[in-house]
This record gives C-alpha cells, structure tokens and sequence, in this order.
C-alpha cells in the first residue's frame, strides 16, 4: 500500500468512447504526475502538477486531457484513442517537485488501457 | 535521445547467483540517480539512490554506486532469491529535466529456484 490509489485497474474502450481514469493519493503530496508504460520503452512522462497547476506536458496528444481538481486527486480524460494508446497509466505523487533533492515518487498499481 | 540507457532484458538466474544490471545516463549537470523495482501487479517502489559522485546506495542486499566517471549506475546484488523477480528501473533527476524523474526502459529479471 503506497498511498496512491488508481481506478480502474483495468478498462477497455472503443476507439470513440470517453473515458476516464482516477488517481487519489493520502500522503498529503503536492506533486502529482501521470506516466505511461509501454512493453520495452523508456517511462513517459505526460503531465506534471505542482499545487493543483499544470507545470509540464511533454507533448502528449490532445486525446489526453488531465485535471486536478485539488492536491489529492487527478485524472486523465480519454477521448478518440487510437490502439496505440493501449498501455498501463501509471499515477504518481511527490511531497515536492523538487525530486533531484528529496528522490521519491510514490507510484500506484496503474490503470491497464486496452483501446480496441 | 534517451538519459537513461539500461541492460535490455529479461535476465534469467538461478537462486543465489551474483546480478548485475547495467545502467548509463546523460545529463548535462549533476544528477540524482535512483533504481526503482515493480513486482507483479504492483506500481513501482524506490529500491536506492544516490545524490552525488562517488555515493553508493543500497537496500535489500542490492547496491549501486554513481560513477561520474563512466556516467553509470550498475545494480548489484551477490546472491539473488526468487523473491527478487521483478523489473527493475534505473532513472535520474537533474534540472535539465526540471528536476523531473526520467526513467530507463526496464530490464526484467526472473529468478529460479
């Protein structure tokens, strides 16, 4: 149990649905990010929120839309995927983004996305 | 291109046998270097880090040393158990980043009895 909880674990959608998927942390953090996992790549880094504002997108496709409403809650809003999105979502949290000096991300268990 | 370049798996090992996996990165200043594990269904976890030249972290019987010199941060580990099967990832932070966590691709390591 990290603290960091994701729903759901797993979802399948159609190419045209909308969807979306939750991160709650319990760790009082005030960073959270979302990753995407894929078989034999690097970790993605997508978003990036610093005190509930948007500090990083690193170039994702407008498919993906974040929010956070409040420090302990994010999701990922899902619209017209492609099957290429298919992978595992993984939500994280820090104390602060200043991770080169305090170092832990506190991950949860991920959301697998299949898009058919 | 990639900061963080490790060993690509899986690796395959019998119980008790010495591990290593490799791991180089590419930063433009001074980086904080981590190894992060993700057991089965799980997210992954913090294993060790190292924050400057010449540190060695270590937990669980696993350690690793920053080597400025040959920009590397190899995992090790003397006598793995099956417990240990997992992916293991190594990655950085450094403000060419913005101080963001960028991780290597993973290597997967199976451990058998």
């Amino acid at each position: 149990e990290t603290g960091v909880t994701q729903t759901p674990r797993h979802l399948v959608m159609g190419m045209t649905n909308k969807k979306s998927l939750k991160c709650e942390q319990h760790l009082g953090h005030n960073a959270m990010y979302w990753y995407k996992q894929s078989a034999k790549k690097p970790l993605e880094l997508m978003f990036v929120y610093n005190f509930k504002e948007q500090t990083e997108n690193n170039s994702v496709p407008s498919r993906f839309s974040p929010e956070c409403p409040n420090s302990s809650h994010l999701f990922l809003h899902l619209h017209t995927l492609q099957p290429e999105d298919s992978a595992l979502y993984l939500c994280a949290s820090s104390p602060t983004r200043d991770l080169i000096n305090t170092g832990e991300l506190f991950f949860g268990e991920g959301s697998r996305l299949t898009v058919l | 291109g990639n900061s963080v370049t490790q060993m690509e798996g899986p690796v395959t090992l019998s119980e008790e046998a010495f591990l290593t996996i490799n791991c180089t990165y590419t930063a433009t200043g001074y980086p904080s270097l981590f190894w992060y594990v993700q057991y089965p269904g799980e997210g992954l976890q913090l294993l060790l880090k190292a924050t400057k030249a010449d540190d060695k972290g270590s937990n669980k019987g696993f350690e690793a040393t920053y080597r400025k010199e040959t920009t590397s941060f190899h995992l090790e580990k003397g006598s793995v158990q099956v417990s240990d099967s997992a992916v293991y990832f190594c990655a950085l932070s450094d403000q060419s980043y913005n101080n963001d966590m960028r991780f290597g691709a993973g290597t997967r390591l199976t451990v058998k009895p």
